[in-house]
């Protein structure tokens, strides 16, 4: 079974300049996240997709970071402009419960990010 | 405000010994709680998962308790290995909707 894609693995870019990351989840999965994972930190959830609506997105800084998944199965990341403090590792999960019962979390091996 | 708390000091042990995490955490009423691996430049990847009406769960030679009174989880490796270092991650879940927030994570190593 293949795993969460995530590209691009690596990406470096100057402050104020744009970057999208995309994720493809496991077949079948109705529910993806987008995390963001600072150096020496926990994952912070940013926001959470049940196919192709939104679940929670109250922590995603929406002045600056977008996200959408459109026909519930693909999904991009948007940073638009980025800033210092956004640099991190950026982390697609996909899970195949959602709404009501637990589930374990698949991880892709997420999206490195440096603002210069 | 909901906290996670997790020993952010690395523990070190010697091969062969039992590891011992702790994850404590404040304002929470988890239904239950999820442990997951995660190594350097990798995703995490899920270990286990313990309700909040089961007081213990065991998987091989990991073992977690959960005890809703003291708010906390303890995570048990017996017989360590060095393949077992890195950073493990506690995420306790107060709702239905399987939105995980992560504590910070405790950098574990195994030392032959």
């Amino acid at each position: 079974e293949a795993g969460v894609a995530q590209s691009p693995r690596y990406k470096i870019i100057e402050k104020r300049q744009s970057v999208a990351f995309w994720c493809n989840p496991i077949s079948g999965h109705a529910t993806l996240y987008w995390y963001q994972q600072i150096l020496g930190q926990g994952p912070k959830l940013l926001i959470q997709f049940q196919n192709n609506g939104v679940v929670d997105d109250s922590q995603l800084p929406k002045d600056r970071f977008s996200a959408e998944r459109l026909k519930g199965v693909d999904s991009t990341l948007k940073i638009q402009p980025a800033k210092l403090e956004d640099s991190a590792v950026y982390l697609c999960a996909s899970s195949m419960t959602g709404g009501g019962s637990p589930g374990e979390l698949f991880f892709g091996e997420g999206s490195r990010l440096t603002v210069l | 405000s909901q906290k996670i708390e997790q020993n952010s000091e690395a523990l070190n042990i010697q091969e062969g010994k039992t590891a011992t995490l702790t994850c404590n955490y404040t304002n929470y009423s988890p239904a239950y709680l999820q442990w997951y691996r995660q190594d350097p430049g990798r995703g995490p990847v899920f270990l286990l998962l313990i309700r909040e009406n089961e007081k213990e769960k065991r998987k091989e030679r990991l073992k977690v308790t959960f005890d809703t009174t003291l708010k906390q989880s303890l995570f048990h490796i017996t017989a360590s290995q060095p393949a077992d270092s890195a950073t493990y991650l506690c995420a306790p879940n107060n709702n239905a909707g399987n939105m995980l927030t992560f504590g910070g994570g405790t950098r574990l190593m195994v030392k032959p």
